[in-house]
């Protein structure tokens, strides 16, 4: 696709609810992150990817949080047992290679925990 | 502990005029610097960004400054537009073997007609 693209783009959730949240990145792109947003916050790191090696895991706020990208493109973020904490808006993004800044990234995930 | 930190939770221009954002950090060792641009049920886009070893990049109505001395640097938008309304955050690019961003908390600019 053009561009970024992850589903859905809400969730609303009960608390202990698991739920799975996913990326499909820009086709060719070789990183691929996941950033959470919390309200009024900026987007902060939770894992990062290089092809289908998670070689960053040290943003993930417990262990109830599981990322997996099997093929080297579609990207899952796993949230298990979710808590009201977890609410917030997640963000995938992509970019072509290691070495390359510009990230692009998706509209993002809203997810509510009620 | 903050590393990037944006201290204007928000700023109103004049269209026309010039818009200042500013972001300030702590790490003296981020490669990078980025700025992003976000409307509301959007991602961040990408707008402009400067290596640690420079001290201006330009791209059209836009030019970031960086001052590592006092480890702050600023994106100047001239002229404003109204459809430059929206959040703008600040990143900072932590190298290594990730090339992970770190966040500033971002400004919400509104450039009034």
């Amino acid at each position: 696709g053009a561009g970024v693209s992850q589903s859905p783009r809400y969730k609303v959730a009960k608390r202990g609810q698991d739920v799975a949240l996913r990326c499909d990145p820009i086709s060719g792109h070789v990183s691929l992150f996941w950033y959470q947003q919390a309200l009024g916050q900026g987007p902060e790191f939770l894992t990062y990817f290089q092809n289908e090696a998670q070689l960053d895991k040290s943003g993930l706020p417990s262990d109830r949080f599981f990322a997996e990208r099997p093929e080297g493109s579609v990207s899952t973020l796993k949230i298990q047992r979710t808590q009201q904490e977890d609410s917030a808006v997640y963000l995938c993004a992509s970019s072509l290679a290691r070495g390359v800044t510009e990230a692009f990234f998706g509209q993002g995930t809203r997810l509510t925990v009620v | 502990d903050q590393q990037v930190k944006q201290n204007s939770p928000s700023l109103s221009v004049q269209e026309g005029r010039i818009s200042i954002l500013n972001c300030d950090y702590t790490n003296s060792m981020f490669d990078y610097f980025l700025w992003y641009k976000k409307y509301p049920a959007e991602g961040p886009t990408f707008l402009i960004s400067i290596s640690s070893i420079k001290d201006k990049n330009e791209d059209g109505r836009f030019t970031v400054f960086l001052n590592k001395s006092a480890k702050h640097l600023s994106l100047h938008i001239v002229p404003s537009q109204p459809g430059d309304s929206a959040v703008y955050f600040c990143a900072a690019l932590y190298g290594g073997a990730t090339n992970k961003l770190i966040f500033g908390t971002g400004t919400l600019l509104a450039v009034q007609p």
